[in-house]
């Protein structure tokens, strides 16, 4: 019964590859998100979808492309990896303006 | 634009001691205010928040916090530290544009020594 689960929860891939990350959350929120967690533990926003709509899009890279197929999925798919692309991946959930978000346990990819 | 500082990287106390983790702020309106929790290899977890109603915020886990307007803190404690309690502690404002976005401090890790 996880609110929000992410897979992988690991990925070891080579540089120049295509990967996706998937999230799906049963909390029936309309908000999702995907933060970046780099090497020294620091969290930053990537992107945030209400209702399937983008509404946020935090100066990522091309190389990075949100999907959300419907309100309970949001995947990010990466393509041509780079190693500066390592780091942990978190899936968030909220509903609507309220204000916590719920976490998944995270996806740590590593780009060899 | 709003920012969050977490004063100490890593905070060491030993167990059932006090626990202080620093945490101000940034904010030109009225802040909205998080702790979460970060178990080692695991997802974040809400500690607690502040929503501009009581200042004194109880959370789970004995942890609590307090708003301080005039000193721009929102600094968590608990008053007698854990083993269990070992982790990261992240403390985040919300953006106050119109959509709902985390602004997170670098985090302090919490060690408990027996």
């Amino acid at each position: 019964d996880t609110a929000v689960s992410q897979t992988p929860k690991y990925l070891v891939t080579q540089m120049g590859n295509d990967k996706s990350i998937k999230c799906e959350q049963n909390l029936g929120h309309d908000t999702m998100y995907w933060y970046k967690q780099d090497s020294k533990k620091f969290l930053k926003i990537m992107f945030s979808y209400n209702n399937k709509e983008l509404i946020i899009n935090e100066t990522v890279p091309n190389r990075f492309s949100p999907k959300s197929p419907d309100k309970a999925h949001l995947n990010l798919h990466i393509n041509s990896l780079e190693l500066g692309d390592s780091a942990v991946y978190f899936c968030a959930s909220s509903q609507g303006m309220e204000l916590e978000a719920f976490f998944g346990q995270g996806t740590r990819l590593t780009v060899v | 634009a709003q920012s969050v500082t977490q004063l100490g990287s890593h905070v060491s106390v030993s167990e059932g001691a006090l626990v202080l983790l620093r945490c101000n702020y940034s904010s030109s309106v009225p802040p909205y205010l998080f702790w979460y929790v970060q178990y080692p290899n695991q997802g974040l977890q809400l500690l607690l928040k502040y929503t501009s109603a009581a200042t004194l915020v109880k959370g789970i886990n004995g942890f609590e916090a307090e708003f301080k307007k005039s000193e721009t803190s929102f600094h968590l404690t608990n008053p007698s530290a854990h083993m269990s309690d070992a982790a990261e502690y992240f403390c985040a404002v919300r953006n106050s544009g119109g959509y709902n976005k985390l602004i997170f401090g670098a985090g302090t890790r919490l060690a408990v020594h027996p």
